[in-house]
């Protein structure tokens, strides 16, 4: 099925780095949407977007929705150990039920 | 944020029978439910969307007579494993749409997960 672009697939950053990850996409979207997923469990909504250029900040993660309506950003400061973690983008796009996710990007901390 | 519930979370069933797996939206009204199916280290795939009061849509290459799902409520949701095998086992997540208008429309929220195995 369809996909969003999501990089990088894995990151290995020492504890007390920031982490920056992203979604491009082909298609415009209205809603772009961060989730974090811990093993074993379901994902967990960290940042939701809705209008272009909006940037939203949850704790120490913010996020973007790009101007151009095709990519979004996700920022995380001085990581700690419970960032560990598959972060996922998410998108929906104009009058679409379905959400279209990135493939994900595996975060590592190293204490 | 809102709060989506999956039951069981873990469930092991013997090959040939039938498994259901629950999914509630505890505090909104979902008009709309997806169910996932995810495989180790990879990301999540759509098997169906469901509508309250309708027929679910499924995803091409999932079988509707295999995997029967039922969307009787604003807030429940079952997916049912009929004559389960063990490339079944895996673990299916649902999520729920809301009901709201603008932002809170288009917000949709998972559930915990459930890992179904087939022996």
């Amino acid at each position: 099925g369809q996909q969003l672009n999501q990089s990088p697939q894995s990151m290995f950053i020492q504890e007390g780095e920031d982490v920056s990850m992203n979604c491009t996409s082909s298609s415009i979207f209205n809603t772009w949407l961060w989730y974090k997923q811990d093993p074993g469990e379901g994902p967990v909504l960290l940042i939701a977007l809705y209008k272009a250029g909006e940037l939203t900040s949850n704790g120490r993660l913010t996020a973007q929705f790009g101007i151009t309506r095709k990519d979004s950003f996700l920022n995380i400061s001085a990581s700690i150990p419970s960032d560990v973690g598959i972060y996922f983008c998410a998108g929906l796009w104009q009058g679409a039920q379905k959400l279209v996710f990135g493939q994900g990007t595996r975060l590592t901390i190293n204490p | 944020g809102a709060v989506v519930s999956q039951h069981p979370s873990r469930v092991i069933c013997k090959s040939g029978t039938s498994v259901k797996i629950e999914c509630r939206s505890l505090d909104f009204q979902a008009t709309t439910m997806f169910w996932y199916r995810q495989f180790p280290k990879q990301s999540l795939m759509l098997m169906a969307t469901s509508n309250e009061g309708s027929k679910a849509t499924y995803e091409q290459g999932v079988e509707k007579d295999k995997f029967l799902i039922n969307h009787a409520s604003l807030t429940l949701s079952t997916l049912t494993v009929t004559s389960a095998h063990p490339e079944d086992s895996s673990f299916y997540i649902c999520s729920a749409r809301g009901t709201g208008t603008g932002g809170d429309g288009n917000t949709i929220y998972f559930g915990e997960g459930s890992w179904l195995t087939v022996v």
